[in-house]
């Protein structure tokens, strides 16, 4: 348990689905990030929010919208995506940027 | 971007032997993280080293920052099954950014 949860942990979707994931975390900390992992590819910085504010958008597709509407809190829109886009996706926050904490992720497969 | 490479990519040994994975960057940090992965869950942050020279120790585990804070390595001595996953380096520096390594997939035949 590492104070960062996040839900769903599967998620099944069709090309044009709309769903959410939800991170939320319980450390008190000002950063909070989306990353994408695919398989045989290295962790992908997606989005980081500090104190609420985007402050990089790692030129992700507009088919993944986040939103930020506190520090605890985190969630990923998706919509119209691409089987290219089923990965692992796995939210993190940090302390000013010290370390990072990992949630379990969302293994997300688009049909 | 700071790109970090890990070596070997991928590695399988017999239990009870010794291991060292190495972490690369042609950029300073100011700090630097090792995580292990296990499939289908979010990495474990095992430590973080942040003075160069710096080696830290956890069990079996033996971590050590470089001198000029650009690399670092992670030796395991006496593996098991348990040590078996995904490990990953990730240095950070201002700014709240995380830049991590390319991975080390570690297997642990019992």
């Amino acid at each position: 348990e590492t104070g960062v949860t996040q839900t769903p942990r599967h998620l099944v979707m069709g090309m044009t689905n709309k769903k959410s994931l939800k991170c939320e975390q319980h450390l008190g900390h000002n950063a909070m990030y989306w990353y994408k992992q695919s398989a045989k590819k290295p962790l992908e910085l997606m989005f980081v929010y500090n104190f609420k504010e985007q402050t990089e958008n790692n030129s992700v597709p507009s088919r993944f919208s986040p939103e930020c509407p506190n520090s605890s809190h985190l969630f990923l829109h998706l919509h119209t995506l691409q089987p290219e886009d089923s990965a692992l996706y796995l939210c993190a926050s940090s302390f000013e940027g010290d370390e990072a904490f990992f949630g379990p992720g969302t293994r997300l497969t688009v049909l | 971007t700071q790109l970090l490479e890990q070596s070997p990519q991928f590695l399988s040994i017999q239990e009870g032997e010794n291991l060292t994975v190495y972490c690369n960057s042609s950029s300073v940090f100011s700090s630097l993280q090792w995580y292990r992965q296990e499939p289908g869950e979010g990495p474990v942050l095992l430590v973080t080293v942040v003075t160069g020279g710096e080696v830290k120790k956890l069990k079996r585990l033996t971590f050590q920052f470089g001198d000029a804070r650009k690399d670092s390595s992670l030796h395991i001595t006496a593996a098991q099954p348990g040590d078996t996953g995904l490990y990953l380096c990730a240095g950070a520096n201002t700014g709240n950014q995380f830049y991590f390594g390319t991975g080390t997939s570690l297997t642990v035949i019992p």
